[in-house]
């Protein structure tokens, strides 16, 4: 059973720049959901991936967006980069069933960390 | 919405002492999850013990357990033995029935020294 592995591990961008970061989902689960880790704070929920769909966002512009595959893999695309984008980012999967007990269990990847100039 | 608060931003034990992580949260829902999550320096957020809000007994893992008092909304996580690989950010965490998200508090650094 493969765990949750994210790409890249870091990078460096300046300010106005886009980037895109990409989550390949734990083996079974069907649902991707995409964190902001700012430095000394908790992660923040920015969205969540499911059936190719985007169900659920946190409070983050539209800038922040996302992609979804049918091997349920993911992407997170951001514009326009400000400073405060600074942070990690934590892509982590779960499976989502009728039942909300699976849907809790989130498996989460090591992070991409994103530093903005 | 959902607040999590942990009051402890750094906390240090002697290997083998235990020591207790406190947490507190908001909530208006009645099915809901709590999290117990460690971060080491790799970064990585791993889980380290679950509760079902609906369950009165206390979760366990091994050297880890939870005091669980709901109507208070208070989560503390208890470390018996503590180990040098315990040493961590540990962040608890909400998860609701409707939003479907969790949501983190501001974590607390736990240092065990040898």
């Amino acid at each position: 059973e493969t765990g949750v592995t994210q790409s890249p591990t870091h990078l460096i961008k300046t300010r106005g720049q886009q980037v895109t970061l990409r989550c390949s989902s734990q083996s079974g689960h069907n649902t991707v959901s995409w964190y902001q880790q700012a430095l000394g704070q908790g992660p923040q929920f920015i969205f969540q991936y499911y059936r190719e769909e985007e169900n659920g966002r946190g409070n983050f512009p539209p800038r922040f967006s996302g992609l979804q595959f049918p091997n349920y893999s993911s992407e997170l695309n951001v514009n326009a980069l400000e400073l405060d984008d600074s942070a990690l980012y934590l892509c982590a999967s779960s499976l989502l069933t009728s039942s909300l007990s699976g849907a809790n269990v989130l498996t989460f990847g090591a992070g991409s960390r994103l530093t903005v100039l | 919405a959902q607040t999590v608060t942990q009051s402890q931003p750094e906390m240090s034990v002697q290997e083998a002492e235990t020591v207790t992580l406190s947490c507190t949260y908001d909530t208006s829902e009645s099915n809901y999850y709590l999290f117990w999550y460690k971060q080491p320096p790799s970064r990585q957020m791993i889980l380290v013990i679950r509760q079902e809000a609906y369950k009165q007994q206390n979760a366990t893992e091994n050297r880890f357990s939870v005091n669980f008092q709901k109507a208070a909304k208070s989560f503390s996580l208890k470390i018996s033995d503590s180990q040098l690989g315990d040493t961590a950010m540990y962040f608890c965490a909400f998860f609701s029935g409707s939003a479907r998200q969790l949501t983190f508090g501001s974590g607390t650094q736990l240092t065990v020294l040898p």
